[in-house]
């Protein structure tokens, strides 16, 4: 069981905008910066979001990432289908101190 | 561009050491701050954080792997390691090198490698 939880999968249809919801407590999420992960079949996990709501070079404006209070959520516009793919988030928890990652959401686009 | 690759025994024995490094390329290892950092992946897609490295040695583990997992670095070769004992079936996964930014308060992981999967069975 993950420290952090996120729905096991979401889907929308192409040009749609979806939201992933991840939850924590004070101990991480409400305490700790969030950063958002995308791992398309067979690949690596890739940094997509840092820092709750930055995006690192190259990611484009349609993902966005914001925090409140111990949940945070990433923002998809603009779907496409090879956005398909498996989202997870991850932070700091301070008890014990260790770097948590979510269950991970599977995104469908319809 | 920095990439990362891991290299290793891809089926280990129960009670036996898993042993893996990561070569870095297109980076000094001693450059920049950064946590060379060990992640692994469940069959059932999980993601759990095994620990890091910096370039003086200095460790930072999982608390719960801990007991069991070492690692090292070597600045001439610009490698990392990792060394796992005891394994059992739960320890079947892919395991990923990763480098993390210098910001300790952060999980920017911003380089991966393409992961490695170690299968435990006799």
């Amino acid at each position: 069981q993950s420290v952090l939880t996120q729905p096991p999968s979401v889907s929308a249809a192409p040009g749609q905008k979806v939201t992933i919801s991840c939850s924590g407590g004070d101990s991480n999420i409400g305490n700790n910066y969030v950063s958002w992960y995308q791992q398309l079949p067979g690949t690596a996990p890739k940094l997509l979001i840092y820092d709750n709501n930055k995006r690192p070079s190259g990611i484009p404006d349609r993902f966005s990432g914001s925090r409140s209070g111990t949940s945070a959520t990433l923002g998809i516009t603009e779907l496409q289908t090879g956005d398909e793919a498996d989202y997870y988030c991850a932070t700091w928890d301070n008890s014990p101190r260790l770097i948590v990652f979510g269950g991970g959401t599977k995104l469908t686009v319809l | 561009q920095v990439q990362l690759q891991e290299s290793g025994p891809g089926l280990v024995k129960p009670s036996q050491t898993l042993s893996l490094s990561c070569t870095v390329s297109g980076d000094s290892i001693t450059s920049g701050g950064y946590y060379w950092s060990w992640i692994r992946q469940y069959p059932g897609k999980g993601l759990e954080w095994i620990g890091y490295i910096y370039y003086t040695g200095s460790t930072y583990y999982n608390p719960s792997l801990k007991s069991r997992i070492a690692m090292s670095v070597d600045t001439s070769r610009n490698q990392f390691s990792l060394k796992m004992s005891s394994v059992t079936v739960a320890d079947t996964a892919v395991y990923y090198c990763a480098r993390k930014s210098p910001a300790a308060y952060t999980v920017n992981i911003d380089y991966w490698g393409q992961g490695i999967l170690v299968t435990v069975s006799s």
